[in-house]
C-alpha cells in the first residue's frame, strides 16, 4: 500500500493567513494526487484533483502543486469557512489511501 | 448532479453482518464504479473498496477477507456488506462515485455504523 503522510497534522492560523499543507506518498504517484475538505458532520468535499486542477466551484484561493511523492496544497488567502479538516488521497494505486489529515483552526 | 444516499442499520452486534445499502440518484449506476469509505470518530478516512458497473470489484486488502460488494441496476444501487464485525468497525460509512480525473468527487452524507452488543 501506498502511505500518504501530511504535515502538520494541526494548524492554527487567522483569517487572512497564507497556509500551506504538505502530504508526501511513500513511492511515486506522479500527479494522481487529491485533495478534499472536511467539516464536522459533513462528507468530505473535492476541492483539487490531478494535483493543481481545481474542482469547479472551489474558489481559486485554493491551490495544489507537485509531482511524483512530495504535494502542496496551498490558501492564499484564509476565510471564516475555510476552518476545517484538509485530507490529501492517492489515485494511482489500489488500495486507495488517504493522509492523515491536517485540521485547520482558528487563531 | 449525481447524488448518493446510505441506508441501513445503525446498530450491529459482534460478530454479526453489516449491510449497507447506498441509492443513486441523478446518474446511472450503469456507468463508473461505484466506492464505500469509512471514518471511525476522530479518526482518518479509510477506503474500503469499489465496484465496477461489470461487478468486478476491489477491496481494501486489510478488509478483503470480510467484505462484498454488489448492484442493483433494477433499484440504482449498491450495497457493502462486512462480516464479523468487531467494535473496530464502528464508523461513519460513505459511498462515492467518481469525480473530475481519478478522484472521489460525489459522496452521500454517511451513516453512522455502531458496533455494540
Amino acid at each position: 500500500d501506498i502511505q500518504m503522510t501530511q504535515s502538520p497534522s494541526s494548524l492554527s492560523a487567522s483569517v487572512g493567513d497564507r497556509v500551506t499543507i504538505t502530504c508526501r506518498a511513500s513511492q511515486s504517484i506522479s500527479n494522481y494526487l487529491n485533495w478534499y475538505q472536511q467539516k464536522p458532520g459533513k462528507a468530505p468535499k473535492l476541492l483539487i484533483y490531478a494535483a493543481s486542477s481545481l474542482e469547479s466551484g472551489v474558489p481559486p484561493r485554493f491551490s495544489g502543486s507537485g509531482s511524483g511523492t512530495d504535494f502542496t496544497l496551498t490558501i492564499s488567502s484564509l476565510q471564516p469557512e475555510d476552518f476545517a479538516t484538509y485530507y490529501c488521497q492517492q489515485s494511482y494505486s489500489i488500495p486507495r489511501t488517504f493522509g492523515q489529515g491536517t485540521k485547520l483552526e482558528i487563531k | 448532479q449525481v447524488q448518493l444516499q446510505e441506508s441501513g442499520p445503525g446498530l450491529v452486534k459482534p460478530s454479526e453482518t453489516l449491510s449497507l445499502t447506498c441509492t443513486v440518484s441523478g446518474g446511472s449506476i450503469s456507468s463508473y464504479y461505484w466506492s464505500w469509505i469509512r471514518q471511525p470518530a476522530g479518526k482518518a478516512l479509510e477506503w474500503i473498496g469499489r465496484i465496477y458497473t461489470s461487478g468486478s470489484t476491489n477491496y481494501n486488502p486489510s478488509l478483503k477477507s470480510r467484505v462484498t460488494m454488489s448492484l442493483d441496476t433494477s433499484k440504482n444501487q449498491f450495497s457493502l456488506k462486512m462480516s464479523s464485525v468487531t467494535a473496530a468497525d464502528t464508523a461513519v460509512y460513505y459511498c462515492a462515485t467518481i469525480g473530475s480525473g481519478y478522484s472521489l468527487g460525489h459522496w452521500g452524507q454517511g451513516t453512522l455504523v455502531t458496533v455494540s452488543s
